[in-house]
């Protein structure tokens, strides 16, 4: 079976500093994807990276950085000198090959940044 | 190129009303998916429409929802009668191919009362 865990139900930092959710899945396909989306508070999911199994490079977008390793399932996503307007909630999710193509989404994290 | 739009954005009904939730994708995609969040839970798959298939609705809750895409193009689904455990966020989303990535809609914030 597949899952998706972010044992991080809540997470507040003060601006500026440096904070990691943590993504941890559950796979038997060989190939899969995994997906990082952003829930503001006006609502809409927010599309932010997406990474095949076969690519274990991390990614640096801007603030945003992204550390895939498969020896421990993880995929986690480090915002760099947090900003209020990164308040939001951060969601992992697992696409995996031979199915549907639907993706399995962890519970979510709230980040909150204070000013 | 326009988003996946959902209507309506919000919606207000009484326990056992019904109550349908409209998703337009983007054009060309022949992928549809329709999530749900209840409150401060994950997003749970319902399930996914190739054009006018349904591919797989192994998600959706039991009879009291009825999903269709006629023609392929626009998805609706259907809660009748809606019951308080139906409140939540149902999300829409379209993809050309799961390489492509989804695209989501803003999401119809159910309410039961």
């Amino acid at each position: 079976a597949q899952k998706v865990t972010q044992a991080q139900t809540e997470i507040s930092v003060v601006e500026k500093e440096d904070v990691t959710l943590d993504c941890v899945y559950e796979t038997r396909d060989t190939t899969y994807y995994l997906f990082w989306y952003k829930q503001p508070p006006s609502g809409e999911l927010v599309f932010l990276i997406r990474r095949n199994s076969f690519d274990e490079q991390n990614e640096i977008s801007g603030r945003y950085s992204w550390n895939f390793q498969k020896s421990t399932s993880s995929f986690n996503f480090t915002i760099t000198a947090s900003q209020v307007v990164d308040s939001a909630v951060y969601f992992c999710a697992l696409s995996g090959s031979g199915n549907t193509g639907k993706l399995i989404f962890g519970q979510g994290t709230t980040l909150q940044v204070k000013p | 190129e326009a988003g996946v739009t959902q209507f309506p954005s919000h919606s207000v009904i009484e326990k056992g009303q019904t109550v349908t939730l409209r998703c337009d994708p983007i054009s060309g995609h022949d992928n549809l998916y329709w999530y749900r969040r209840v409150m401060g839970k994950e997003i749970k798959f319902l399930l996914h429409f190739v054009k006018e298939s349904k591919q797989d609705e192994s998600g959706m809750p039991n009879n009291r929802f009825l999903a269709e895409r006629t023609g392929g193009t626009y998805s609706t689904l259907k809660v009748q009668p809606a019951e308080l455990e139906d409140s939540g966020v149902y999300f829409c989303a379209s993809s050309q191919d799961e390489s492509y990535g989804y695209t989501f809609g803003s999401g119809t914030r159910l309410t039961v009362v």
